[in-house]
């Protein structure tokens, strides 16, 4: 059975850093690109980033772009999210999502960004 | 970047009674070299994640119901649930995966 596992969300500072993760079990990990999808309060699902199968090619959303930085690592079957210079607009669920296209998905972590 | 555009926001329909939900790209997601259009659904509830219905623009995905159609090619897709039941009630996104991703903004469904 495909599960997806995301944990690190928080409440964090606007300028602050978050890690987020998602362990990934029940497939072939390292066979399938991932993604970073997310949904703000009351607005619609928005594709935040994604990492080929290799690892080796990364895309960012406008929004996130030099701010986010994905990765995965393979050994230990967990894909990354690593959050800075967050911003008020960056409140929301985060999901992390299997294949191409997105098949299977976690339940989300919450990241609030707040003073 | 590629924008996905999505007709109406929202809808209310009888139960029973035909929905139909647009979905317009910027530019093309069919892939010549395949004959694909990169192209999907996702049917999102309240405390859920997403769920994926139809891939390829037209391929459903197992254990999906068949009153669920995907229709379209190029530029212009068309989701329509044939017999609108009480558990279809949720908010539809159109998705590119042609180039990166983009969801398009949303349709909400509704019982009239």
């Amino acid at each position: 059975e495909v599960q997806l596992l995301e944990s690190g969300g928080g409440l964090v500072q606007p300028g602050g850093s978050l890690r987020l993760s998602c362990a990934a079990s029940g497939f072939s990990f390292s066979d399938y690109a991932m993604s970073w999808v997310r949904q703000a309060p009351g607005k619609g699902l928005e594709w935040v980033s994604l990492i080929g199968a290799s690892g080796n090619d990364t895309y960012y959303a406008d929004s996130v772009k030099g701010r986010f930085t994905i990765s995965r690592d393979s050994s230990k079957n967990t894909l990354y999210l690593q959050m800075n210079s967050l911003r008020v607009e960056d409140t929301a669920v985060y999901y992390c999502a299997k294949g191409r296209p997105e098949d299977y998905w976690g339940q989300g972590t919450l990241v609030t960004v707040s003073s | 970047d590629i924008v996905m555009t999505q007709s109406p926001d929202s809808l209310a329909v009888s139960l029973g009674e035909r929905a139909t939900i647009n979905c317009k790209s910027s530019q093309t997601v069919l892939y010549s070299s395949n004959n694909k259009n990169y192209l999907a659904w996702y049917q999102h509830k309240p405390g859920q994640p997403p769920k994926l219905l139809i891939s390829w623009a037209s391929t459903r995905q197992s254990g999906v119901p068949d009153r669920f159609t995907g229709s379209g090619s190029g530029t212009d897709f068309t989701l329509t649930i044939s017999s609108l039941q009480a558990e279809d009630v949720a908010v539809y996104y159109c998705q590119q995966y042609f180039n990166a991703r983009t969801f398009g903004q949303g349709t909400k469904v509704a019982i009239k």
